[in-house]
């Protein structure tokens, strides 16, 4: 059973473009939707996260949209950059309650 | 400050053999979680330490798999014996315990394991 539907499994955006990677949750109970950058032979890196108080949040060129209704959100990379080819991981969890549960990835390659 | 280590970087093993992953926490963080990567799925949980103690172990596969924390500082992951389903990367986290961010996580660059 899989919590956090991530899609899509790969995206090839040019540079410059708006990459928009978009995940599904089913429990209502998560509070805390972070999202992972993952580079080649390195781990998870935290990006940016919210909490379902918000609809949105920026950080540079990064911006989470949460709707709380729907049970999604979303990543959006603005000007997206050869150097932002990674793999993207979504995740929700309680808080305070520990563990994350993630989305199957996003494989993300921007063309120069 | 020192990010989250693990040890070894990749381990090449046959099946019914033993292998032991060590994963060394941000200094001071209480919280020490281990997970796993199986080829092209999500990234899944196995169990979560605070301190020396085990808070859930539900991600947990089978008793094949024994994790500890001797000390609350660093932890092993024993695999014994390794079937071939236990391929995969295997990742270390680690949360601090103080402020209001004892939530984020900070992973290692994972122990790819590959069973043979």
């Amino acid at each position: 059973q899989q919590q956090v539907k991530q899609s899509p499994q790969s995206l090839i955006v040019q540079k410059g473009g708006i990459s928009i990677i978009n995940c599904a949750y089913e429990n209502t109970a998560f509070d805390y939707f972070p999202w992972y950058q993952q580079f080649p032979g390195k781990g998870p890196a935290l990006l940016i996260a919210i909490r379902p108080d918000v609809s949105e949040k920026k950080e540079g060129r990064f911006t989470i949209s949460f709707n709380k209704s729907a049970k999604q959100f979303s990543l959006h990379i603005m000007d997206s950059q050869p150097g932002d080819s990674a793999t993207y991981f979504c995740a929700a969890a309680h808080l305070y309650g520990n563990k994350l549960v993630f989305g199957a990835g996003t494989i993300l390659r921007v063309k120069s | 400050e020192a990010g989250v280590t693990q040890f070894p970087s990749h381990s090449v093993i046959e099946k019914g053999q033993t292998v032991t992953l060590r994963c060394d926490p941000i200094s001071g963080h209480d919280n020490l979680y281990w997970y796993r990567r199986v080829m092209g799925k999500e990234i899944k949980f196995l169990l979560h330490f605070v301190k020396e103690s085990k808070q859930d172990e539900s991600g947990m596969p089978n008793n094949r798999f024994l994790a500890e924390r001797t000390g609350g500082t660093y932890s092993t992951l024993k695999v014994q014996p390794a079937e071939l389903e236990d391929s995969g990367v295997y990742f270390c986290a680690s949360s601090g315990r103080q402020g209001a961010r004892i939530y984020e996580q900070y992973f290692g660059p994972g122990t790819r394991l590959t069973v043979t």
